[in-house]
């Protein structure tokens, strides 16, 4: 299917164990983004590429490791999982440095126990 | 101080009901102006989008952008019950392809 997909769509873990969020895009879209939304802040953007093998860092990039071997995955490794990493990740991706807004897929929800 | 304001709300208003919704920002530099509609639990969507300043419509909605007072708004008519959603504002300048978004503001339409 066309389209950002994220996956897991939910994700309970611990504290101090490493996750990786998932995402795939199809349009061959060379901008990809990795946002967490959590009450008060609204959208905070935690890493962002330009295209396969250039990744940067965003507001909150602490806790978080990205790469980008290929242009449609954009993986969200969390290291070494903390509480405060508890919220709704979402990806999204454009073309021409954004241009035309972003697409966004349908979020994980991560809790971190 | 935030680059990008929003009244987070919640709004409610009632079926029928013209809703506003505004946005103000710092940075004189922001060119491009977007609305977003997020219902609960998905991703957001792009509702919106307006290059520099002026007005465009689309069906029910308006989107205006005053540069001189760096304020954008949103306007709803006829606001409907699927209207309801957290609306969120985002702009970005000409140099550089992260968007900077509002918090959002929670739209609740009664029926």
């Amino acid at each position: 299917d066309a389209g950002i997909t994220q996956s897991p769509r939910y994700k309970i873990t611990e504290t101090g164990r490493q996750v990786t969020l998932m995402c795939h895009q199809t349009w061959s879209h060379s901008y990809m983004f990795w946002y967490r939304q959590d009450l008060g802040h609204g959208l905070r953007l935690i890493y962002y590429s330009a295209a396969a093998d250039i990744t940067d860092k965003g507001e909150v990039p602490d806790g978080y490791v990205v790469s980008r071997s290929k242009t449609e995955n954009f993986p969200l490794t969390l290291e070494s999982a903390t509480r405060s990493q508890t919220s709704v990740y979402f990806c999204a991706s454009s073309e021409s440095r954004g241009l035309y807004g972003y697409t966004f897929g349908s979020g994980t929800r991560l809790t971190v126990v | 101080q935030k680059e990008v304001e929003q009244d987070p709300g919640p709004l409610s208003v009632p079926e029928g009901a013209i809703v506003s919704l505004n946005c103000t920002y710092s940075n004189s530099a922001f060119q491009y102006f977007m609305w977003y509609r997020q219902y609960s639990r998905k991703g957001p969507e792009l509702l919106m989008y307006t290059y520099s300043s002026g007005n465009k419509e689309d069906g029910r909605f308006t989107a205006q952008v005053d540069k001189s007072s760096k304020y954008i708004s949103l306007f709803i008519r006829d606001s409907q019950p699927s209207d309801s959603a957290t609306y969120l504002c985002a702009m970005r300048s000409s140099n550089t392809g992260k968007l900077i978004f509002g918090q959002g503001t929670t739209l609740q339409v009664k029926p």
